[in-house]
């Protein structure tokens, strides 16, 4: 089955620490989406690419950095510039950036400060 | 800037009551409307996607509306069930060339009692 499958589910960063997120789809779409979801606060776009080798930052880029190498791949690296990194992401995708054919979630990674 | 506002933020009904969730949008130059569930703890659910250019969309016992003259989209479940306790939350894209733009509102935590 076609999906986006994120990993790890459960992810604990220690202070100074830069940790990857990855994001992995086989639905062949060519945007994909880094959301940050915070109780209260709604999702927040961090990153977004509309093709391979080419991103753009979102609303809250600080502290994070992307890459999209390959079409199906979209890691996520929270640096340790980020003070508040305690949250749930979220990686999307879509056949095209306008969603025409709607967006794609992940099942989310949960990351902590310890 | 577009802003997506869902009211109420919670919701409680007993099952088998039908019921609306409501999404309101300020821009409504916008390209399509989806409404998502989450579960708690985890991603989104694409439940129905609406192109500017429909009024509405069914899925089982899911009815989506748009009224973009308005800015507004309603959600309707008919005979709800304990297992439609979710957050619902509905994600608006704006047309228009160069960025990214789909926005989120907060979501309308839903409970339904047996």
């Amino acid at each position: 089955d076609g999906g986006i499958t994120q990993s790890p589910k459960y992810l604990f960063r220690k202070e100074g620490q830069n940790v990857t997120l990855s994001c992995e789809q086989n639905l062949n779409h060519d945007a994909m989406y880094w959301y940050r979801q915070d109780p209260g606060q709604g999702l927040r776009l961090i990153y977004y690419s509309q093709i391979v080798n080419d991103f753009q930052k979102g609303d809250i880029a600080e502290g994070y950095s992307v890459s999209r190498e390959k079409k199906e791949s979209f890691p996520l690296t929270v640096t340790s510039a980020q003070k508040n990194p305690t949250a749930f992401y979220l990686c999307a995708s879509s056949r095209r950036q306008d969603g025409f054919n709607g967006y794609t979630f992940g099942s989310g990674t949960r990351l902590t400060v310890v | 800037k577009q802003e997506v506002t869902q009211i109420p933020a919670a919701l409680s009904v007993p099952e088998g009551e039908n019921l609306v969730l409501n999404c309101s949008f300020t821009d409504s130059a916008i390209y399509n409307l989806q409404w998502f569930r989450q579960d708690p703890g985890k991603g989104l659910t694409s439940l129905l996607l609406i192109q500017s250019s429909q009024r509405e969309q069914t899925s089982g016992r899911l009815n989506a509306s748009l009224d973009k003259s308005s800015g507004r989209s309603t959600l309707y479940i008919a005979a709800s069930q304990p297992g439609d306790s979710a957050t619902y939350l509905c994600a608006v894209y704006n047309s228009g060339a160069g960025s990214y733009q789909l926005t989120f509102g907060k979501g309308t935590k839903l409970s339904v009692i047996p």
